[in-house]
């Protein structure tokens, strides 16, 4: 079946950097957009970045734009966010999902069981 | 923006919860007549559900108690005769435009 594992949460000072992997499996990867999404403490989903099937496209939520990159590398099934210059309300948990489309236009589905980050001195 | 109502609802077992969604733009697409709009069931835990998308289709293996429904900027979610296991938090999603879009989220619970 479709599978999506984060990996690379943990907690870390202000100021540095972070990468979160997400390896998937069960459907040809290189085939669809992925996205990730975070959702901090006591708040809602907040979407931040998708990737194109090839990795040609990227967009960012202006929350993220010139901090985090969403790459990819499809001979090993796998989504990357490098996130650098984290701040506290960064903290979140972080979800890599998969999109319907090869450019990202759709829903989320499915989703990857998530990875904490907390950022804090 | 996508604004839900209320933000949470008690309702009785076997009763029906409805929740709105309002978008600040128009999410029906002209070209092919659909809604760009979703919605998640989400419980403590574990990621989004995936439970409707072009705003009324339900996700494989969905039950049926789960309706969507509305087009343009309101839409609802219906749950028919909630059972315990609806116990969550749920939101809606417009992907018509970027950025993609949550609403703040509704917790449903048990009365």
């Amino acid at each position: 079946q479709v599978q999506l594992v984060e990996s690379g949460g943990g907690v870390v000072q202000p100021g540095r950097s972070l990468r979160l992997s997400c390896v998937a499996s069960g459907f040809t990867f290189s085939s669809f957009a992925m996205h990730w999404v975070r959702q901090a403490p006591g708040k809602g989903l907040e979407w931040l970045a998708v990737i194109s099937y090839d990795g040609n496209n990227q967009y960012y939520a202006d929350s993220v734009k010139g901090r985090f990159t969403i790459s990819r590398d499809n001979s090993k099934n796998t989504l990357y966010l490098q996130m650098n210059s984290l701040r506290g309300e960064d903290t979140a948990v972080y979800y890599c999902a998969k999109a319907p489309t090869n450019t990202g236009t759709g829903w989320f589905d499915p989703w990857g069981q998530g990875t904490l980050v907390t950022v804090s001195s | 923006v996508m604004i839900q109502s209320p933000d949470s609802l008690a309702v009785s077992l076997g009763e029906r919860a409805t929740i709105n969604c309002k978008s600040s733009h128009s999410v029906l697409a002209s070209a092919n007549n659909k809604n760009y709009l979703a919605w998640y069931q989400h419980k403590p835990g574990q990621p989004p559900k995936l439970l409707i998308y072009w705003a009324s289709t339900r996700e494989s293996g969905v039950p049926d108690r789960f309706s969507g429904s509305g087009s343009g900027t309101d839409f609802t979610l219906t749950i028919n005769s909630l059972q315990a296991e609806d116990v969550a938090v749920y939101s809606c999603q417009q992907y018509y435009i970027t950025p993609w879009t949550f609403g703040q989220g509704t917790k449903v619970e048990i009365k």
